[in-house]
C-alpha cells in the first residue's frame, strides 16, 4: 500500500530564506510523486512532478524537488522564500496502474517579512 | 482557473439531512475523483469514476453514494448527514484513467452540518 508522511504541519520561514518542507512516502512500486500547493479558499494546484524521467524535478513559482529513492524522499525546496509562497502543500503519491492519488497530511507555510 | 466547476460552494444543512453535491469536469477529462478535506483527517480520497464508471473506492462511508453521467460531470450524494460529515469536499479530474498525471482541482464545496 502507498503512504505519504509530511513532516512537521507547520513550517515557518523568513522572506528571502530557504524553504524546505520534507516529505516521504511508502510504495512497494516505483511512484509517481507530486508536490501541490493549496492557497486559502481554493482548490488544490500542481507544483511538480516526478515519474522516473530525472531525480530533480522542476516546478512552477522556482520550487524544486529531489527523489532520493534510498531515503525514500520527495523534499521540497525553494532557494529564496517570498510572501505569495505562503499556503499549504500537499506531497502525495500514486503509482502505474493505480487509480488513487494518497495525499500527506499537509505542510502550512509561513513566511515572516 | 483549473476548469472543474464544484457546485454549491458552501451549504449548511442539518443532521439528518440529504444533499447533492456537482462537479463538472475539465472539458476533455474522462475521470472523476472525489476527496474529501477535514482538519483532522486531512485530504482524504472518497471515490473515481472513468467515463461513467466506478474505477476505485477510498474511504467512503455507506451514507455516501456517488455517479458519473454520460454528459461526465459527477454527483456525490451525503444522506443522513451527522456533524462529523463537516467538510470541504473537493472535486478533481484527469484525462486519464490511472493516477498517474496532474489532477486538476475544482475550489470546493464546503458543507457545514449543524
Amino acid at each position: 500500500a502507498q503512504s505519504v508522511t509530511q513532516l512537521g504541519s507547520h513550517v515557518s520561514v523568513s522572506e528571502g530564506a530557504l524553504v524546505l518542507l520534507r516529505c516521504n512516502y511508502s510504495s512497494s512500486v516505483p511512484p509517481y510523486l507530486f508536490w501541490y500547493v493549496q492557497y486559502p479558499n481554493q482548490g488544490l494546484q500542481l507544483l511538480l512532478k516526478y515519474t522516473s524521467a530525472a531525480t530533480l524535478v522542476k516546478g512552477i513559482n522556482g520550487f524544486e524537488a529531489e527523489f532520493k529513492k534510498s531515503e525514500t524522499s520527495f523534499h521540497l525546496t525553494k532557494p529564496s522564500a517570498h510572501m505569495s509562497d505562503a499556503a499549504e502543500y500537499f506531497c502525495a503519491v500514486s503509482y502505474t496502474g493505480g487509480f488513487k492519488t494518497i495525499f500527506g497530511a499537509g505542510t502550512r507555510l509561513f513566511v515572516k517579512a | 482557473d483549473s476548469g472543474v466547476t464544484q457546485t454549491p460552494k458552501h451549504l449548511i444543512t442539518a443532521t439528518g439531512q440529504r444533499v447533492t453535491l456537482r462537479c463538472s469536469p475539465r472539458s476533455g477529462d474522462l475521470s472523476v475523483y472525489w476527496y474529501q478535506q477535514s482538519l483532522d483527517q486531512g485530504l482524504q480520497f472518497l471515490i473515481q469514476y472513468y467515463n461513467g464508471e466506478e474505477r476505485a473506492k477510498g474511504n467512503i462511508l455507506e451514507r455516501f453514494s456517488a455517479q458519473q453521467f454520460p454528459d461526465l460531470h459527477s454527483e456525490l450524494n451525503l444522506s443522513s448527514l451527522e456533524l462529523g460529515d463537516s467538510a470541504l469536499y473537493f472535486c478533481a479530474s484527469s484525462v486519464a484513467e490511472g493516477a498517474t498525471g496532474e489532477l486538476f482541482f475544482g475550489e470546493g464545496s464546503r458543507l457545514t452540518v449543524l
